[in-house]
């Protein structure tokens, strides 16, 4: 089975603009995760949507971040105006809705803000 | 609230060592505890999990017993590879609003050489 895919894997913005994350979790994962590595920090929780209900965003940094799960597929996580404390590695995660684990997480996306 | 606190890295080694990584959480209840894994250009992928006391969770030569009298759970091996070079986070699972949310430590880089 396809794992936990994101794009893109690198990205490269200057302060201001806009980026677009995405994630595709597994077929049939309800569960939908997305976690922010600052550099050399831990890996902080952001979001998690249940199909395509957001069931805790608590860890979403500010009202610059917007994430969408339509249809209860794929998702995306939006920076807009990015700012350069937003660099790091961007993960997500799926797993099944009754166990809830194990997560499989995807390579993550590494933005860089300059 | 409730963290993780890894030992601060690089951890440098020759091939063949013992390797230690220490982790100690802090939590209200009684967490399950796991060690990732997040080797170079790839996802995290779970490495092993303890759900109770004294439980020790192995995988690949690798082990962690939970330790509630301490709150610990260190990650051993004894005798690393080169192939071991990662970065290994130590994490705890926390039931929030009927759903699992993964806290993890800020996470320690392993370097192994031959």
């Amino acid at each position: 089975e396809a794992g936990v895919t994101q794009f893109p894997s690198h990205s490269v913005i200057e302060k201001g603009q806009t980026v677009t994350l995405r994630c595709d979790p597994i077929s049939g994962h309800d569960n939908l995760y997305w976690y922010r590595r600052v550099m050399g920090k831990e890996i902080k929780f952001l979001l998690h949507f249940v199909k395509e209900s957001k069931q805790d965003e608590s860890g979403m940094p500010n009202n610059r971040f917007l994430a969408e799960r339509t249809g209860g597929t794929y998702s995306t996580l939006k920076v807009q105006p990015a700012e350069l404390e937003d660099s790091g590695v961007y993960f997500c995660a799926s797993s099944l809705l009754e166990s809830g684990l194990p997560l499989h997480f995807g390579n993550g996306t590494r933005l860089t803000v300059t | 609230g409730d963290s993780v606190t890894q030992m601060e890295g690089p951890v440098t080694l020759s091939e063949e060592a013992f390797l230690t990584i220490n982790c100690t959480y802090t939590a209200t209840g009684y967490p399950s505890l796991f060690w990732y894994v997040q080797y170079p250009g790839e996802g995290l992928q779970l490495l092993l999990k303890a759900t109770k006391a004294d439980d020790k969770g192995s995988n690949k030569g690798f082990e962690a017993t939970y330790r509630k009298e301490t709150t610990s759970f260190h990650l051993e091996k004894g005798s690393v590879q080169v192939s071991d070079s990662a970065v290994y986070f130590c994490a705890l699972i926390l039931l929030s609003g009927g759903y699992n949310k993964l806290i993890f430590g800020a996470g320690t880089r392993l370097a192994v050489h031959p």
